[in-house]
């Protein structure tokens, strides 16, 4: 049973670029959240998907969206991308009948701006 | 925003100490978990305890949860060189599914 998977690992891009992350949640997961961890810092909130809608969101702007497909995977596209956005991004998949407890975390992916 | 803050932001012990990690936070929550994370990687879930409950077990760890101080520890018992890596509590706030972390303990266990 495959737990979660994002890709890439690493990603390095460059200002005003555009990048696009992806997730597959664990086997029976319906609901996908991203986070990101700044270095030496908490995760915070992105926002969550759940029967291909955004649910939730936290204090992102705008240039950060996301997507989520009928297999319940998962994609978060930042556009223009500015010097703070590098940072780890970590996937996490849950049942929405469980309420949002245990969700299960990926591996992340490493984005660093240049 | 980060919830809340957690206490010590690094704590360095020997082999076989208990290591013991505070948190506090802000909001009326449904429960708080605890994660760990090594090396900058993926977190993996601990423990859980709902906010009904004072104090939960599992294995080496040992939780307990004040709401009326809006505070929550991790005890970790007879530590191993395996347990150095990043802990931290995260809160599910009472109408969100979304978690709230704290900011971290960094542990290093010395073999």
């Amino acid at each position: 049973d495959a737990g979660v998977t994002q890709s890439p690992t690493h990603l390095i891009k460059t200002r005003g670029q555009q990048v696009t992350l992806r997730c597959s949640p664990k086997s029976g997961h319906d609901t996908v959240s991203w986070y990101q961890q700044a270095l030496g810092q908490g995760p915070q909130f992105i926002f969550q998907y759940y029967e291909e809608e955004e649910r939730q969101r936290g204090n992102f702007p705008d240039r950060f969206s996301g997507h989520q497909f009928p297999n319940y995977s998962s994609e978060l596209n930042v556009n223009a991308l500015l010097l703070g956005d590098s940072a780890l991004y970590l996937c996490a998949s849950s049942l929405r009948l469980a309420g949002g407890n245990e969700q299960f975390f990926g591996p992340g992916t490493r984005l660093t701006v240049l | 925003s980060q919830q809340g803050e957690e206490d010590p932001q690094a704590l360095s012990i020997q082999e076989g100490e208990n290591a013991t990690m505070n948190c506090s936070y802000k909001t009326s929550i449904n429960n708080l978990q605890w994660y760990r994370q090594n090396s900058g990687r993926g977190l993996v879930h601990l423990i859980l305890i709902r906010s009904n409950e004072r104090e939960k077990h599992s294995g080496r760890l040992r939780v307990t949860l004040d709401t009326s101080k809006k505070s929550s520890s991790l005890l970790i018992t007879a530590s191993r060189a395996a347990d150095t890596a990043s802990y931290f509590c995260a809160t599910l706030d009472t109408g969100r599914r979304a978690l709230t972390f704290g900011s971290g303990t960094r542990l290093q266990v010395q073999p």
